[in-house]
This record gives structure tokens, sequence and C-alpha cells, in this order.
């Protein structure tokens, strides 16, 4: 596609509940990173791929958060019993390589209950 | 790590004026500087960037100026227009030190509201 691509685009959970949040980073982007954007803050950096490999995960914040890229295009964060201060706007973008701009998503809103 | 802090908050001028937002960051190592627009249920846009071997650059009518000794890089919008309406970020990186481009530390943001 033209542009990052995030989806759902909205998800409401249970607390307790697993959730999976998908990226399409732009065709041919080897870097893909993830960001938590809480309400009134700067996006946090989480976990940063180069290609299939998790270069960089010192923004994971604990064991709950965990995300793959199985074959170096798309990208799953998943979180593991959720919590309600997990709530927040998780941003997905990518880059033609590590020393280039990147790109965001338009997001995904994650509402834990 | 790296801080970066952004003010003001919240920035409100008429159609026309010029609007100025302030970011400092903390690592002298850090040497890329990029702006993100953020329209209300949208990802942060890339509006313009800077490196730490130049001291402005601009876009028309926006321009980022940097002062390394300093620590300080600032954004500037001219001939503001209501569209412009939206909140503006700035961040610091530093892709020479094992780490890339894409790994971005932000400041908080500022809410930018252009009145006609």
């Amino acid at each position: 596609g033209a542009g990052v691509s995030q989806t759902p685009s909205n998800k409401v959970t249970e607390k307790g509940k697993y959730v999976e949040l998908r990226c399409d980073p732009i065709s041919g982007h080897t870097a893909l990173y993830w960001y938590r954007q809480s309400l009134g803050q700067g996006p946090e950096f989480l976990i940063y791929f180069q290609g299939t490999g998790a270069a960089d995960d010192s923004g994971l914040p604990n064991d709950r958060f965990f995300a793959v890229r199985p074959e170096g295009s798309v990208s799953t964060l998943k979180i593991q019993r959720t919590e309600r201060g997990d709530s927040a706007v998780y941003l997905c973008a990518s880059s033609s390589g590590g020393n280039t701009e990147a790109f965001f998503g338009q997001g995904t809103r994650l509402t834990v209950v | 790590g790296e801080n970066v802090e952004q003010h003001p908050s919240t920035l409100s001028v008429q159609e026309g004026d010029s609007a100025v937002i302030k970011c400092t960051y903390s690592d002298s190592a850090s040497n890329y500087f990029p702006w993100y627009k953020q329209e209300l249920g949208k990802g942060p846009q890339l509006i313009i960037d800077i490196r730490s071997n130049v001291g402005e650059k601009k876009d028309q009518r926006i321009a980022v100026t940097l002062n390394k000794t300093a620590k300080h890089f600032s954004l500037h919008i001219t001939e503001t227009q209501p569209e412009d309406s939206a909140v503006y970020f700035c961040a610091a990186s530093n892709p020479g030190r094992g780490s890339t481009l894409g790994r971005l530390y932000f400041g908080r943001g500022t809410q930018l509201t252009v009145w006609p």
C-alpha cells in the first residue's frame, strides 16, 4: 500500500484479555518500529525490527508485551493479561533503512475496560 | 537516555501570524531532529527535519533552527493558516550510536490553534 496500515483502528478489550495489533509497513521497508502514545503525551518507543529480528526491544515495558515480524514485513504486537494502564494509541512506523526517516501509521486505539 | 522537552504545550495565534515552538534535548550525541504534525485521529506526519551538520532548514512556510551548543532547536511557521491547527511534536535521535534514525525520543507536544 501507499502508507503504513494498522488494524484494527480501535480495540476495546476487558482487563486480563489477550490482544494482537497488526502493522503493515510500506512495501519494501526493512525497518519497523512500534511506539505507544498515551493521552497528552508524545509517542514512546517500544521495539524496533530490522528485517525479521528485533534489533532493539528496550522500550517494551514488561514481559506481557511481545512483538513478532516472522517474514520481515507484517508485524504483530501482542499484549497478554491486559491492564487498564495499557490503554493508549499504539503506533507503528517503517523506514527503508536504519538511517532514513520513519513514516507512521494512523495507530490503533486500545481501550482496556 | 535522551530527554526532550518542548514548549509551549498550547499555542494560539491569529491567521497570518507566526508560530514558534521550542525544544531542548539532553544528549549531546543526538544528531537528527525531526518535527511531526499530528491531526486528530491520525498518526504523526513528518513535516521537516534537520541534521546536526546544518543550523537552519526551510521549506516554504516552515523552518527549523538548531543550536547544538545550547542543545536547542525550534520550529517556525510563518503566515499561519487554520489548517495548520494540530499537535506538533519535536523529536531527537542518535542513529550513530548503535541505534537508528527511527528510534526517536519525542517531546510532549504543542497544541497549535490558528484562529481565522
